[in-house]
């Protein structure tokens, strides 16, 4: 029954590699995110997707392309991965209250992906 | 674009003794939401607040929303070791995004 969920948990991967992480929420939610969480634990924004448009998209290499096949799902893939890219990345959705505001998000489990 | 300071960035505090955080953006903001992460955990949602000056309360957490909007603090009474974690607070100016502050992390000394 869980809410948001992220595929895999952990990642370990070469420099250079190709990786998908994958996410799911089955909230209804129409609004999803990508998120990434650095060592010093600050969460910075990624990616938003709007009901499978993408509405934000924030100074992210293009090494990272995520994809909204529909509103329920929201895929993040990373080309020649980098070993700065090492941090755990949560996938989250929010519904749209009374006057298209935000409401609260539900994060997933977090992958941790680790480049070596 | 918007920014959100928190503070302090840590906090250790002996087991009943109160807890506060405080957020501080440099823009006037829509809304803003807490969240809390216990260590290898994800944030989870706590509240989130619309209305100037707006004060609610969870048990022992109170939130309040500074008259302005541009400022939030989350209070913790008489802690307890499951308070342990990072509280972060999301602020937004609009509709689209939260920005999370820096995170305060909160040990409990037994």
């Amino acid at each position: 029954d869980t809410a948001v969920s992220q595929t895999p948990k952990y990642l370990v991967t070469q420099m250079g590699n190709d990786k998908s992480i994958k996410c799911e929420q089955n909230l209804g939610h129409d609004t999803m995110y990508w998120y990434k969480q650095d060592s010093k634990k600050f969460l910075k924004i990624m990616f938003s997707y709007n009901n499978k448009e993408l509405i934000i998209n924030e100074t992210v290499p293009n090494r990272f392309s995520p994809k909204s096949p529909d509103k329920a799902h929201l895929n993040l893939h990373i080309n020649s991965l980098e070993l700065g890219d090492s941090a755990v990345y949560f996938c989250a959705s929010s519904p749209r209250l009374r006057g298209a505001r935000l409401g609260g998000y539900t994060f997933g489990s977090g992958t941790r992906l680790t480049v070596v | 674009g918007q920014q959100v300071m928190q503070i302090p960035q840590y906090q250790h505090v002996q087991e009943g003794e109160d807890f506060t955080t405080y957020c501080n953006s440099s823009t006037t903001l829509s809304n803003i939401q807490w969240y809390k992460q216990r260590p290898g955990g994800h944030p989870v949602f706590l509240i989130q607040l619309v209305k100037s000056g707006e004060v609610k309360k969870q048990k022992r957490l109170t939130f309040q929303f500074g008259e302005a909007k541009k400022n939030s603090s989350l209070h913790i009474t008489a802690t307890q070791t499951t308070d342990v974690g990072t509280y972060f607070c999301g602020a937004s100016g609009g509709n689209e995004k939260l920005t999370f502050g820096t995170g305060t992390r909160l040990t409990i000394i037994p």
